[in-house]
């Protein structure tokens, strides 16, 4: 069965320093990779995501990740972060069903960003 | 900008009693989630539904849940007979028809079953 490991359950960073968070995925064909980003109250905002081709994959807000097969790693990366992206960040692999296209998620544990000014 | 709502954002419920969460998902989307969080755990795939049918359901749905698109609009979770270990926020997501299409979210449901 699938599985996703998000290793940092709180990290703290501060205002303008670069961001790794890091996700690492167990599945036994090529995975479907998914960076969400969780605000409070708010409800699960796709990053970015990754299927095939380049392994460096860019999203929104400045995000990018980079699918490392040899590692069974999707680490989501920021240069510069802002105040703003103090959130929780999912991780999440899909999983191909042959029929009825259910293709659900499973998701991380998250880990929760705290950005210091 | 398109989205998916939930209500109610809270429900208060006693061990025992039914509950029905809902959500519209978005409107030219044809498949449908329900996912689950613990406190403190991670984020559970409950159940998927296509074609006003289930499509794909995990073991943590069981017969105490059910799922029903009454309408062109709405798509709810029914829980027939709560337990406290069902206290969680219930997330609702929907897709349009390609494979890997984005699911989008909606902001959940915090259900507390006391």
């Amino acid at each position: 069965a699938q599985s996703v490991t998000q290793p940092d359950i709180h990290i703290t960073v501060s205002e303008g320093a670069s961001l790794e968070l890091r996700c690492n995925y167990s599945y036994g064909a090529t995975p479907y990779l998914f960076w969400y980003v969780q605000s409070p109250g708010q409800g699960l905002q796709l990053l970015l995501k990754y299927f095939s081709g380049d392994t460096l994959v860019q999203g929104i807000k400045g995000f990018e990740a980079e699918f490392k097969r040899s590692q069974s790693s999707f680490n989501l990366r920021k240069p510069s972060v802002h105040w703003s992206d103090a959130a929780e960040y999912f991780c999440a692999v899909g999983e191909t069903i042959l029929t009825g296209g259910g293709n659900h998620l499973t998701f991380g544990t998250g880990t929760q960003l705290k950005v210091e000014l | 900008e398109p989205e998916v709502t939930q209500t109610p954002s809270h429900q208060v419920t006693q061990m025992g009693q039914e509950v029905i969460l809902r959500c519209v998902p978005i409107s030219n989307h044809l498949y449908f989630y329900w996912y689950r969080q613990i406190l403190g755990q991670k984020v559970e795939f409950l159940v998927s539904f296509y074609n006003n049918e289930i499509s794909e359901k995990s073991e943590i749905f069981d017969d105490q849940f059910s799922v029903e698109r009454p309408d062109g609009s709405n798509f709810t979770l029914k829980i027939r007979s709560t337990k406290l270990e069902d206290s969680a926020m219930y997330f609702c997501a929907s897709r349009t028809s390609g494979s890997w299409d984005t699911q989008y979210f909606g902001p959940g449901t915090r259900l507390t079953v006391l």
